[in-house]
């Protein structure tokens, strides 16, 4: 186990609402990146915080939006789900600011669906 | 934008069988990662590959990382049942602080006994 916890486990949404999924990232690591996986596909990189700021982001729209507390926890916030929304959502801690080179622990996800 | 490809997307092989996966980017790549997803589960971190031309192994795995840093191999020796799962490799691009991994869409593996 990676020590990478999420939450919910499972989530059911109607198309129009807003989700919260949130992240505690392993002990020690100080980055915190999410990624959305759907069925059959690779993960796709969100964004990702450092310090409590976004320090990157991915192809995806403004109402993808992030935050990063004091002790390097997270939340994701989506806005207006759509269906295509519906996915494994992943949150991954590093140690380091360019975790483009740092070993990524993921958490084990949380399995959103828009209906 | 860059991308990470990976052939096949699928592979089925009898138990004691070898299995190679491929993977190749638009890109140079800083570093090269490899995960592996069980059915149902997250994906798990195998190996980072970081120098050109690097072959590292891990028991009947074997990586490989490209001269010209671009393109990947993984090698399974003997499949096991133990193997079954969505092998991915990522890439980390060259000279961008702050961004994170590129995945390819994974090659599946499947062993039959």
């Amino acid at each position: 186990e990676t020590g990478v916890t999420q939450s919910p486990t499972h989530l059911i949404k109607t198309r129009g609402q807003q989700v919260t999924l949130r992240c505690s990232s392993q002990s020690g690591h100080n980055t915190v990146s999410w990624y959305q996986q759907a069925l059959g596909q690779g993960p796709q990189f969100i964004f990702q915080y450092y310090r409590e700021e976004e320090n990157g982001r991915g192809n995806f729209p403004p109402r993808f939006s992030g935050l990063q507390f004091p002790n390097y926890s997270s939340e994701l916030n989506v806005n207006a789900l759509e269906l295509d929304d519906s996915a494994l959502y992943l949150c991954a801690s590093s140690l380091k600011l360019r975790a483009s080179t740092d070993t990524q622990y993921f958490g084990p996800g949380t399995r959103l669906t828009v209906l | 934008g860059q991308q990470v490809m990976q052939i096949p997307q699928y592979q089925h092989v009898q138990e004691g069988e070898d299995f190679t996966t491929y993977c190749n980017s638009s890109t140079t790549l800083s570093n090269i990662q490899w995960y592996k997803q069980r059915p149902g589960g997250h994906p798990v971190f195998l190996i980072q590959l970081v120098k050109s031309g690097e072959v590292k192994k891990q028991k009947r795995l074997t990586f490989q990382f490209g001269e010209a840093k671009k393109n990947s191999s993984l090698h399974i020796t003997a499949t096991q049942t133990t193997d079954v799962g969505t092998y991915f490799c990522a890439g980390g691009a060259s000279g961008q602080a702050g961004t994170a991994l590129i995945f390819g869409k994974g090659t599946t593996l499947s062993v039959s006994s």
